[in-house]
Protein backbone atom coordinates (compact mmCIF):
# COMPACT_ATOMS: atom_id res chain seq x y z
CA UNK A 1 0.00 0.00 0.00
CA UNK A 2 1.08 3.93 -0.78
CA UNK A 3 1.73 5.43 2.32
CA UNK A 4 0.50 8.62 3.90
CA UNK A 5 1.41 11.63 1.54
CA UNK A 6 1.40 15.58 2.06
CA UNK A 7 1.35 18.46 0.01
CA UNK A 8 2.81 20.43 -0.87
CA UNK A 9 6.67 19.73 0.40
CA UNK A 10 7.81 22.95 1.67
CA UNK A 11 5.43 26.93 1.52
CA UNK A 12 6.87 29.90 2.60
CA UNK A 13 4.19 32.77 3.15
CA UNK A 14 4.07 35.73 5.15
CA UNK A 15 2.33 37.19 7.98
CA UNK A 16 -1.51 37.86 7.61
CA UNK A 17 -1.91 35.36 4.84
CA UNK A 18 -3.72 31.84 5.07
CA UNK A 19 -2.52 28.60 4.21
CA UNK A 20 -4.28 25.15 3.32
CA UNK A 21 -2.28 21.69 3.48
CA UNK A 22 -3.48 18.48 2.37
CA UNK A 23 -3.26 15.12 3.55
CA UNK A 24 -3.99 11.58 1.93
CA UNK A 25 -4.18 8.64 4.74
CA UNK A 26 -3.13 4.91 3.51
CA UNK A 27 -5.68 3.27 1.62
CA UNK A 28 -8.34 2.31 4.05
CA UNK A 29 -7.38 4.47 7.02
CA UNK A 30 -10.58 5.91 8.40
CA UNK A 31 -8.90 8.28 11.25
CA UNK A 32 -6.41 11.47 10.01
CA UNK A 33 -4.82 13.32 12.94
CA UNK A 34 -2.83 16.32 12.52
CA UNK A 35 0.30 17.34 14.68
CA UNK A 36 2.19 20.17 14.72
CA UNK A 37 6.26 19.90 15.53
CA UNK A 38 8.58 22.14 16.13
CA UNK A 39 12.15 22.50 18.45
CA UNK A 40 10.59 23.69 21.36
CA UNK A 41 7.28 22.02 21.60
CA UNK A 42 7.92 18.82 20.04
CA UNK A 43 5.02 17.09 18.83
CA UNK A 44 1.66 18.88 19.18
CA UNK A 45 -1.68 17.30 18.58
CA UNK A 46 -3.59 19.84 16.75
CA UNK A 47 -6.85 17.52 15.93
CA UNK A 48 -8.59 14.11 14.58
CA UNK A 49 -10.79 13.59 11.74
CA UNK A 50 -12.76 10.05 11.53
CA UNK A 51 -16.00 9.61 8.73
CA UNK A 52 -15.46 13.39 7.81
CA UNK A 53 -16.20 14.72 11.76
CA UNK A 54 -13.61 16.15 13.96
CA UNK A 55 -13.59 13.89 16.78
CA UNK A 56 -10.60 15.37 18.74
CA UNK A 57 -8.92 18.59 19.02
CA UNK A 58 -6.07 19.90 20.76
CA UNK A 59 -5.18 23.52 22.49
CA UNK A 60 -4.29 25.37 19.72
CA UNK A 61 -6.56 28.63 18.36
CA UNK A 62 -9.33 28.69 16.33
CA UNK A 63 -7.07 30.21 13.37
CA UNK A 64 -6.43 26.60 12.91
CA UNK A 65 -8.78 24.35 11.54
CA UNK A 66 -9.29 21.69 9.51
CA UNK A 67 -12.06 19.04 7.15
CA UNK A 68 -11.83 15.42 5.98
CA UNK A 69 -13.81 14.05 2.86
CA UNK A 70 -15.62 11.67 2.04
CA UNK A 71 -12.39 9.20 1.08
CA UNK A 72 -10.68 10.00 3.89
CA UNK A 73 -8.02 12.82 2.35
CA UNK A 74 -7.74 15.49 4.98
CA UNK A 75 -7.03 19.17 4.59
CA UNK A 76 -6.03 21.87 7.73
CA UNK A 77 -6.13 25.53 7.52
CA UNK A 78 -4.39 28.17 9.36
CA UNK A 79 -5.95 31.66 8.43
CA UNK A 80 -4.25 35.11 9.47
CA UNK A 81 -0.75 33.54 9.94
CA UNK A 82 1.66 34.43 12.32
CA UNK A 83 5.71 34.05 12.59
CA UNK A 84 5.42 31.36 15.75
CA UNK A 85 3.16 29.28 12.80
CA UNK A 86 6.21 28.14 11.40
CA UNK A 87 6.86 24.28 11.94
CA UNK A 88 6.70 21.15 10.19
CA UNK A 89 3.12 19.96 10.08
CA UNK A 90 2.50 16.44 9.85
CA UNK A 91 -0.28 14.36 9.67
CA UNK A 92 -0.89 10.12 10.31
CA UNK A 93 -3.74 7.66 9.49
CA UNK A 94 -4.81 4.57 11.29
CA UNK A 95 -7.80 2.40 10.89
CA UNK A 96 -10.17 3.64 12.93
CA UNK A 97 -8.70 5.22 16.39
CA UNK A 98 -5.97 7.27 17.26
CA UNK A 99 -4.80 4.91 19.98
CA UNK A 100 -4.14 2.16 17.46
CA UNK A 101 -1.00 2.24 15.83
CA UNK A 102 -0.66 6.11 13.81
CA UNK A 103 1.57 6.22 9.91
CA UNK A 104 3.13 9.64 9.36
CA UNK A 105 3.27 11.72 6.16
CA UNK A 106 6.08 13.17 5.43
CA UNK A 107 5.43 16.29 6.75
CA UNK A 108 4.71 20.23 5.14
CA UNK A 109 7.10 22.70 6.58
CA UNK A 110 6.05 25.75 6.80
CA UNK A 111 7.68 29.21 6.55
CA UNK A 112 6.29 32.33 7.91
CA UNK A 113 8.25 35.83 7.18
CA UNK B 1 -5.39 15.23 30.61
CA UNK B 2 -2.60 12.95 29.65
CA UNK B 3 1.11 14.17 30.05
CA UNK B 4 4.21 12.35 28.79
CA UNK B 5 7.56 13.62 30.49
CA UNK B 6 10.72 12.08 28.56
CA UNK B 7 14.16 12.08 29.61
CA UNK B 8 16.84 12.53 28.75
CA UNK B 9 16.43 15.03 26.23
CA UNK B 10 20.06 13.95 24.48
CA UNK B 11 21.79 10.72 24.81
CA UNK B 12 25.47 10.32 23.52
CA UNK B 13 26.69 6.75 23.63
CA UNK B 14 30.21 4.55 21.58
CA UNK B 15 29.05 2.14 19.03
CA UNK B 16 28.29 -1.22 20.56
CA UNK B 17 26.60 0.03 23.64
CA UNK B 18 23.24 -0.18 25.25
CA UNK B 19 20.96 2.87 25.13
CA UNK B 20 18.01 3.50 27.56
CA UNK B 21 15.44 6.12 27.10
CA UNK B 22 12.77 6.54 29.73
CA UNK B 23 9.10 8.01 30.13
CA UNK B 24 6.33 8.60 32.05
CA UNK B 25 2.86 9.20 32.26
CA UNK B 26 0.26 10.81 33.99
CA UNK B 27 -3.34 9.40 32.80
CA UNK B 28 -3.30 5.57 34.60
CA UNK B 29 -6.26 5.10 31.86
CA UNK B 30 -3.41 5.11 29.24
CA UNK B 31 -2.67 1.70 27.81
CA UNK B 32 -0.96 1.96 24.63
CA UNK B 33 2.40 3.20 24.39
CA UNK B 34 4.68 3.74 21.09
CA UNK B 35 7.82 4.85 20.12
CA UNK B 36 8.83 6.57 17.19
CA UNK B 37 12.32 7.19 15.66
CA UNK B 38 12.98 10.60 13.28
CA UNK B 39 15.44 10.91 11.39
CA UNK B 40 17.07 14.01 10.16
CA UNK B 41 14.47 15.47 7.75
CA UNK B 42 12.59 12.08 7.69
CA UNK B 43 8.93 11.40 9.30
CA UNK B 44 8.80 9.36 12.32
CA UNK B 45 8.66 6.01 12.05
CA UNK B 46 7.07 3.65 14.32
CA UNK B 47 9.45 1.31 15.99
CA UNK B 48 7.87 -0.61 18.43
CA UNK B 49 4.89 -0.61 20.33
CA UNK B 50 3.25 -2.07 24.12
CA UNK B 51 -0.45 -2.39 25.12
CA UNK B 52 -0.77 -2.46 29.13
CA UNK B 53 -1.12 -6.08 29.32
CA UNK B 54 2.24 -7.07 28.74
CA UNK B 55 5.35 -6.35 31.02
CA UNK B 56 7.76 -6.07 28.24
CA UNK B 57 8.56 -6.23 24.22
CA UNK B 58 11.60 -7.42 22.03
CA UNK B 59 12.25 -6.65 18.17
CA UNK B 60 15.66 -7.53 17.70
CA UNK B 61 17.74 -5.13 19.19
CA UNK B 62 14.94 -3.22 20.94
CA UNK B 63 13.14 -3.48 23.73
CA UNK B 64 10.52 -1.88 25.10
CA UNK B 65 9.70 -1.88 29.40
CA UNK B 66 6.07 -0.90 31.11
CA UNK B 67 5.53 -0.51 34.37
CA UNK B 68 2.01 0.57 35.39
CA UNK B 69 1.84 0.59 38.89
CA UNK B 70 4.92 3.07 38.30
CA UNK B 71 3.26 4.56 35.14
CA UNK B 72 6.75 4.49 33.45
CA UNK B 73 8.14 2.58 30.36
CA UNK B 74 11.41 2.87 28.74
CA UNK B 75 13.30 1.95 25.01
CA UNK B 76 16.00 0.06 25.04
CA UNK B 77 18.36 -0.32 22.39
CA UNK B 78 21.73 -2.59 22.78
CA UNK B 79 24.69 -3.36 20.52
CA UNK B 80 23.66 0.13 19.43
CA UNK B 81 24.69 1.29 15.57
CA UNK B 82 25.60 4.82 14.05
CA UNK B 83 22.27 4.20 11.96
CA UNK B 84 20.82 4.46 15.31
CA UNK B 85 21.61 7.92 15.44
CA UNK B 86 17.69 9.91 15.45
CA UNK B 87 15.09 11.38 17.76
CA UNK B 88 13.23 8.91 19.73
CA UNK B 89 9.82 10.06 21.05
CA UNK B 90 7.39 8.13 23.43
CA UNK B 91 4.04 8.41 23.12
CA UNK B 92 1.05 7.32 25.43
CA UNK B 93 -2.56 7.11 25.05
CA UNK B 94 -5.90 4.78 25.63
CA UNK B 95 -6.53 2.37 23.21
CA UNK B 96 -9.56 1.55 21.81
CA UNK B 97 -11.54 4.79 22.55
CA UNK B 98 -12.47 7.35 20.31
CA UNK B 99 -11.55 10.61 22.55
CA UNK B 100 -8.24 9.24 22.63
CA UNK B 101 -5.06 10.97 20.88
CA UNK B 102 -1.36 10.13 21.13
CA UNK B 103 0.35 12.65 23.54
CA UNK B 104 3.99 13.11 22.30
CA UNK B 105 6.83 13.24 24.95
CA UNK B 106 9.66 15.92 23.75
CA UNK B 107 11.83 13.63 22.32
CA UNK B 108 15.65 11.95 23.32
CA UNK B 109 18.09 12.61 20.39
CA UNK B 110 20.52 9.83 20.78
CA UNK B 111 23.70 10.32 19.25
CA UNK B 112 26.14 7.25 18.37
CA UNK B 113 29.59 7.65 17.72
CA UNK B 114 31.68 5.19 15.72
Amino acid sequence: KAGVTQTPRYLIKTRGQQVTLSCSPISGHRSVSWYQQTPGQGLQFLFEYFSETQRNKGNFPGRFSGRQFSNSRSEMNVSTLELGDSALYLCASSLERPGETQYFGPGTRLLVL
Amino acid sequence: GENVEQHPSTLSVQEGDSAVIKCTYSDSASNYFPWYKQELGKRPQLIIDIRSNVGEKKDQRIAVTLNKTAKHFSLHITETQPEDSAVYFCAATSYGGSQGNLIFGKGTKLSVKP
